[in-house]
């Protein structure tokens, strides 16, 4: 299955600033997800990315607060713009490998201060 | 309620088996996952089944589904503290490359 690098693994931002997480696949995907997965709650799905189009959001994530980019197949980023102490969480990318299922990032711990 | 629901604690001593359970309400869900997620992890897939089976076994792990019941368990034999971690499940639905996952259920393994 596909070795994805995401980075960086936490950080700490003070609130009004943004940060980009970036997610790095050893191998051509054509789906790419983004989640945010909070404390006791199961994972919230942002936004599906895919090479060559806009990305397509969720109920209750946009795209100037997260905006995507997906410039080829194997590289992705999620940018969490003007950030406040509640979009501390833990952030995911993953991809979608037919058979085998979905391949996760190993996540980013943001904390907003 | 939830689309997938999940227990959200399990406790068994070390040598014991676990079972975690899982039910979810898409009839036309096509796979079913178990994830495993460790402290500061992303999510392992660790098994799925087939919407057409009853069963799947590998080594120390075997799901069981029952599709009228809408009902997915996983058991785990002869658990070790090295399974302490959050298992999740997750449905795929027909149709669907977006996967819908449960809020996952925390497994303790004690001495």
């Amino acid at each position: 299955s596909a070795v994805i690098s995401q980075k960086p693994s936490r950080d700490i931002c003070q609130r009004g600033t943004s940060l980009t997480i970036q997610c790095q696949v050893d191998s051509q995907v054509t789906m790419m997800f983004w989640y945010r997965q909070q404390p006791g709650q199961s994972l919230t799905l942002i936004a599906t990315a895919n090479q060559g189009s806009e990305a397509t959001y969720e109920s209750g994530f946009v795209i100037d607060k997260f905006p995507i980019s997906r410039p080829n197949l194997t590289f992705s980023t999620l940018t969490v713009s003007n950030m406040s102490p509640e979009d501390s969480s833990i952030y995911l990318c993953s991809v979608e490998e037919g058979d085998n299922g979905y391949t996760f990032g190993s996540g980013t711990r943001l904390t907003v201060v | 309620g939830e689309d997938v629901e999940q227990s959200l604690f399990l406790s068994v001593r070390e040598g014991d088996s676990s079972v975690i359970n899982c039910t979810y309400t898409d009839s036309s869900s096509t796979y079913l996952y178990w994830y495993k997620q460790e402290p500061g992890a992303g999510l392992q897939l660790l098994t799925y089944i087939f919407s057409n089976m009853d069963m799947k076994q590998d080594q120390r792990l075997t799901v069981l589904l029952n599709k009228k019941d809408k009902h997915l368990s996983l058991r785990i034999a002869d658990t070790q503290t090295g399974d302490s971690a959050i298992y999740f499940c997750a449905e795929r639905k027909g149709g669907s490359y977006i996967p819908t996952f449960g809020r996952g259920t925390s497994l303790i393994v004690h001495p």
